[in-house]
């Protein structure tokens, strides 16, 4: 599976969008981009995938570069529970259960 | 989304027992599991794939005899930590593939933290 790159923490006030940024340059052409959200002591919380269509669902946005070679997760009103730990992850086909490599993600800290 | 439960959320053993987690998937069938271990202020690493009733698949690294892990049916995996010793002591978490939408999510458990004395 493509490696990805996320930005280590990032900052957002309560009530605004936070949008998180993802690299995923060698991605292939049957490679899904999953987000997932670990909120501290629990386990990760699926939140939106895609393949090369922006997406759109009751957590999340899902935006897709052209090349696929980048995301970004937008949270549209983020609140104080949105802060977390946020992955993501390209893994082999939409109806596969194929693992899921989990890299060191991005902290959310969501403040008042 | 799916539900996937895990029991017992923790538990504290003595070093040299073996402990027992459990991994159901309560409303949909999981022919895959996937058993993660997750150190503090680290990722999650996984450990094992495990297809109903056939041998699990480890990760390299990670020693088989000392994880031992179950599938046997298509709502529960079980993952037994042998000899358990304080470097064991973790955060379990296991994952299911197969859920209502069949679109390929797999569905994490609230995970198991295991303190080994």
């Amino acid at each position: 599976d493509a490696k990805t790159t996320q930005p280590t923490s990032m900052d957002c006030a309560e009530g605004r969008a936070a949008n998180l940024p993802c690299n995923h340059s060698t991605i292939s052409g049957n490679e899904y981009v999953y987000w997932y959200r670990q909120i501290h002591s629990q386990g990760p919380q699926y939140i939106i995938h895609g393949l090369k269509n922006n997406e759109t669902n009751e957590m999340a946005s899902l935006i897709i570069t052209e090349d696929r070679k980048s995301s970004t997760l937008i949270l549209p009103h983020a609140t104080l529970r949105d802060t977390a730990v946020y992955y993501c992850i390209v893994r082999a086909g939409g109806t596969s259960y194929g693992k899921l490599t989990f890299g060191q993600g991005t902290i959310l800290t969501v403040h008042p | 989304g799916a539900v996937v439960s895990q029991h017992p959320s923790w538990v504290i053993c003595k070093s040299g027992t073996s402990v027992k987690i459990e991994c159901r998937s309560l409303d949909f069938q999981a022919t895959t599991m996937f058993w993660y271990r997750q150190f503090p202020k680290q990722s999650l690493m996984l450990m094992a794939t495990s297809n109903e009733g056939s041998k699990a698949t480890y990760e390299q690294g990670v020693e088989k005899d000392k994880f031992l892990i179950n599938h046997a049916s298509l709502t529960l995996s079980t993952l037994t930590v042998t000899s358990a010793h304080p470097e064991d002591s973790s955060f379990y978490i296991c994952s299911a593939g197969g859920g209502l939408t069949n679109t390929g999510e797999l569905f994490f458990g609230e995970g198991s933290r295991l303190t080994v004395l």
